[in-house]
């Protein structure tokens, strides 16, 4: 299958500083990119979903301007949490889905970001 | 919304094959099943999709029952690696959308015994 990489695997940052997430497809092109979070026990609720070159869509309840999403090219969208507080601790996973992949339009994950904010 | 039902968990005997319900009663004739699995602090991993017939892969067989309300995910000879939590999913064929999107519910946690 498909790779999608993630960096850092884990960050610990102070309350107030902002964070960046990189996520890469890594031997595929990827129009769209999805973030998901995941607090423990949960399952993974989507953020936001981004397509590259345009503005991202954001789920209901994510704040458009604390989650930063830009998908500059097709191996590259990065989420920037600003302002992180502890309650925005969590396992943020991203996924990229093939521009074109056969009949369908698969969707692959990476290993996730382990985001801890003290 | 997730549009799947499954069990919260289940367990097995190594080297067993270990049989995983989904429930779908509402799928639409344009959408497709398929299961991811999440090991403990890693991102989930692809395992198979299927629109209507059964499909088999290096991992896993699904089986779809004829209505399409119900479909069975098959690990034919489960190990302790395979220890995770698996995903029915029903995703529309199309690539935009609101139906595009994958929809995780709680999963079914497999645990799989020595």
């Amino acid at each position: 299958g498909a790779v999608v990489s993630q960096h850092p695997s884990r960050v610990i940052c102070k309350s107030g500083t902002s964070v960046k997430i990189e996520c890469r497809s890594l031997d595929f092109q990827a129009t769209t990119m999805f973030w998901y979070r995941q607090f423990p026990k949960q399952s993974l609720m989507l953020m936001a979903t981004s397509n590259e070159g345009s503005k991202a869509t954001y789920e209901q309840g994510v704040e458009k301007d604390k989650f930063l999403i830009n998908h500059a090219s097709l191996t590259l969208s990065t989420l920037t949490v600003t302002s992180a507080h502890p309650e925005d601790s969590s396992f943020y996973i991203c996924s990229a889905r093939a521009q074109e992949w056969g009949a369908l339009y698969e969707q692959y994950f990476g290993p996730g970001t382990r985001l801890t904010v003290t | 919304d997730a549009k799947t039902t499954q069990p919260t968990s289940m367990d097995c005997a190594e080297g067993r094959a270990a049989n995983l319900p989904c429930n779908h009663s509402t799928i639409s004739g344009n959408e497709y099943v398929y299961w991811y699995r999440q090991i403990h602090s890693q991102g989930p991993q692809y395992i198979i999709h299927g629109l209507k017939n059964n499909e088999t892969n290096e991992m896993a067989s699904l089986i779809i029952t004829e209505d399409r309300k119900s479909s069975t995910l098959i690990l034919p000879h489960a190990t302790l690696r395979d220890t995770a939590v698996y995903y029915c999913i029903v995703r529309a064929a199309m690539a935009t959308g609101a139906n595009s999107k994958l929809t995780f519910g709680k999963g079914i946690t497999l645990s799989v015994r020595p």
